[in-house]
């Protein structure tokens, strides 16, 4: 079944920095990758998504990168803020449902 | 528009004893889910509902918990006995349809002792 596979499970930087968050996937037929941001005590939220037709997509401060050849996409933010510090969870789907990777835990220092 | 509701919030309850979950998705999505998760780890898929049947229910320990969706809106999910590894957080989202992006609920945060 598929596999995600994420990295680092955490990760550390100073405000303004940017922070680069990275999944691999096993199924070559999944072609859905969200991100969510998981705030302490709080539900996942969508900050975006990226399907295998496009290879980049931007939203201001934030970006997924995708690679269908290697199978590893990214998120990428930048300038980033304490508001910023959250963990992080990329997904692939498999048929039409998700595969969570493990989570990186983001935490932006002031 | 209104997000996904999810009752109760928190629940503490002993080992063996039942205990059930309720969810309504966002209004007029078909497609509905129930995760699991534990502390410290990505959310694992339960089971998924495309309006009231049942599409993916092969991670559900269906030998101590089952879901309904009746009339494809509010969904339940029940644990009957729970064990102490049922500890975690239960999230319910909803999606457009089969696909779509997840919308995901305040989620219940079950403690079992």
């Amino acid at each position: 079944g598929e596999n995600v596979e994420q990295h680092p499970s955490t990760l550390s930087v100073q405000e303004g920095d940017s922070a680069v968050i990275k999944c691999t996937y096993s199924d070559s037929a999944s072609n859905y990758f969200p991100w969510y941001k998981q705030e302490l005590g709080k539900r996942p939220q969508l900050i975006i998504d990226i399907r295998s037709n496009v290879g980049e997509k931007k939203d201001q401060r934030i970006a997924v990168t995708l690679n269908k050849t290697a199978k590893h996409f990214s998120l990428h933010i930048t300038e980033t803020q304490p508001e910023d510090s959250a963990v992080y969870f990329c997904a692939a789907n498999r048929i039409d449902k998700l595969i969570f990777g493990t989570g990186t835990r983001l935490q932006v220092f002031p | 528009e209104a997000g996904v509701a999810q009752s109760p919030r928190y629940k503490i309850i002993e080992k063996r004893q039942s205990v059930a979950f309720w969810c309504n998705p966002i209004s007029g999505h078909a497609t509905l889910y129930w995760y699991q998760q534990i502390l410290g780890q990505g959310p694992k898929l339960l089971i998924q509902f495309q309006n009231n049947g049942v599409v993916d229910d092969s991670q559900l320990p269906k030998d101590r918990f089952s879901a309904e969706r009746l009339k494809g809106v509010d969904s339940t999910l029940k644990i009957q006995p729970a064990k102490l590894e049922d500890s975690a957080v239960y999230l319910c989202a909803s999606s457009p349809d089969r696909g779509d992006e997840q919308y995901f609920g305040p989620g219940t945060r079950l403690t079992v002792t």
